[in-house]
């Protein structure tokens, strides 16, 4: 089955820098990428995604690349909040319509 | 709009009682329903879906069980708790049919003690 492996597993940047999560995945089958944001004590929430498609997907501050080769994506977050402090999740899909395959995520912390 | 309602959001069950998680979802027909588990520190497991009612699919052998007796409800449940089953449960849908976006109930932290 399809192995999603997400690094790193947490990450601190300063308000106003850059912040890059990585996801590599197994199946090069999989054809639908998105990323989720979970806030402490909720349920995670769509922030983005991407088909295999597309290279890149831009919304705002954050942006996903794509590498179908190399079978691996990212997500970006740019000029980063203390808001943007949460887990991030990335995974993906082989377009099966019932099951995605998660990372481990990863705890991005934004000090002020 | 469509929304997705999880219940109850906290729950401190003895080891060897028994569990019952409801989720519920308004606003679309018909969708493909998701129980998954985030242990501590942990990923998301998925651990049941269903694409119709009575319609069970189950990742991971365990301790517990789903149900969906409606269209829009899907039930998890256990007949007896162990220390092992404490988490963050999660509900999820999405449209199925090959539309993956999945949709996150908001959550019920379960400690057994």
């Amino acid at each position: 089955g399809e192995n999603v492996e997400q690094h790193p597993s947490t990450l601190s940047v300063q308000e106003g820098d850059s912040a890059v999560i990585k996801c590599t995945y197994s199946d090069s089958a999989s054809n639908y990428f998105p990323w989720y944001k979970q806030e402490l004590g909720k349920g995670p929430q769509l922030i983005i995604d991407i088909r295999s498609n597309v290279g890149e997907k831009k919304d705002q501050r954050i942006a996903v690349t794509l590498n179908k080769t190399a079978k691996h994506f990212s997500l970006h977050i740019t000029e980063t909040q203390p808001e943007d402090s949460a887990v991030y999740f990335c995974a993906a899909s082989l377009n099966s319509g019932y099951a995605l395959n998660f990372g481990k995520g990863t705890s991005l912390l934004v000090t002020p | 709009s469509q929304t997705i309602h999880q219940w109850p959001a906290t729950l401190v069950q003895p080891v060897g009682s028994p569990l019952s998680l409801e989720c519920t979802v308004e606003g679309t027909s018909n969708p493909n329903l998701y129980w998954y588990r985030q242990a501590a520190g942990r990923g998301l497991q998925l651990l049941f879906y269903s694409v119709g009612i009575g319609q069970i699919s189950s990742e991971v052998p365990q301790n517990l069980s789903a149900s969906r007796p409606q269209d829009r409800q899907f039930i998890l449940s256990s007949k007896k708790l162990l220390l092992s089953d404490s988490g963050f449960y999660l509900c999820a849908w999405s449209l199925g049919q090959g539309r993956e976006k999945l949709f996150f109930g908001s959550g019920t932290q379960l400690s057994v003690l």
